[in-house]
């Protein structure tokens, strides 16, 4: 699976949108981009995956760059409630079945 | 909708003891996926299987084991524990048998915190 790169820290403020980056260079073509977060010592929480093109839902938008080399997540309106450690991981969408995280950002929505 | 369901939520062994942590994946779930997350760390992959054959191995010490039985849950069998083993045990699952091709999404339980005194 690629390996991906993600700023270790940021901070957005309550009612502002928060734009999570990740690097994941070595990406391959069957490769899918999943963003999961994880609320302090919680289960992580499946936020949103893409493949090319960009996908929305009701959490989330995910941006990927036409070469597939980075992304983005973006969470248009962030609430404290956001506050969390965002993991960005790569992995072949049918078949591998290793699924490696990371070290994600950590996310701190200030009010 | 159900989730994955782990039990027990804590456990307090002492070294040199033996756990056993459960997981009763998502209904119609055949994959299983173990990580283990010590204190301020990231989620470690230990080991998964695929309709109760073991799939991949990741960073699992010797000194445990795991299976998925027929009915798809899976133990994870922990031995001659160490104080380092104190740690987050999640259990995650996905369906590979559903037809899709967008990339199934791996759900996770919440957790048995296993403390090692």
């Amino acid at each position: 699976d690629a390996k991906t790169t993600q700023p270790t820290s940021m901070d957005c403020a309550e009612g502002r949108a928060a734009n999570l980056p990740c690097n994941h260079s070595t990406i391959s073509g069957n490769e899918y981009v999943y963003w999961y977060r994880q609320i302090h010592s919680q289960g992580p929480q499946y936020i949103i995956h893409g493949l090319k093109n960009n996908e929305t839902n009701e959490m989330a938008s995910l941006i990927i760059t036409e070469d597939r080399k980075s992304s983005t997540l973006i969470l248009p309106h962030a609430t404290l409630r956001d506050t969390a450690v965002y993991y960005c991981i790569v992995r072949v969408g049918n078949t591998g079945n290793q699924f490696y995280f990371g070290t994600g950002t950590s996310l701190t929505v200030i009010p | 909708a159900a989730g994955v369901i782990q039990s027990p939520r804590h456990l307090i062994k002492e070294k040199r003891e033996t756990a056993t942590l459960k997981c009763y994946p998502i209904p119609r779930h055949d994959t299983v996926y173990w990580y283990q997350q010590g204190p301020g760390q990231d989620p470690q992959f230990l080991i998964s299987f695929y309709e109760k054959m073991q799939s991949d191995k990741g960073s699992i010490p010797d000194r445990f084991s795991a299976q998925q039985f027929s009915d798809y849950h899976s133990e994870l069998n922990m031995s001659s524990l160490e104080l380092g083993d104190s740690a987050l045990y999640f259990c995650a699952s996905r369906s590979l048998r559903d037809g899709r091709s967008s990339g199934n999404t791996i759900y996770f339980g919440e957790g048995s915190w296993l403390t090692v005194v």
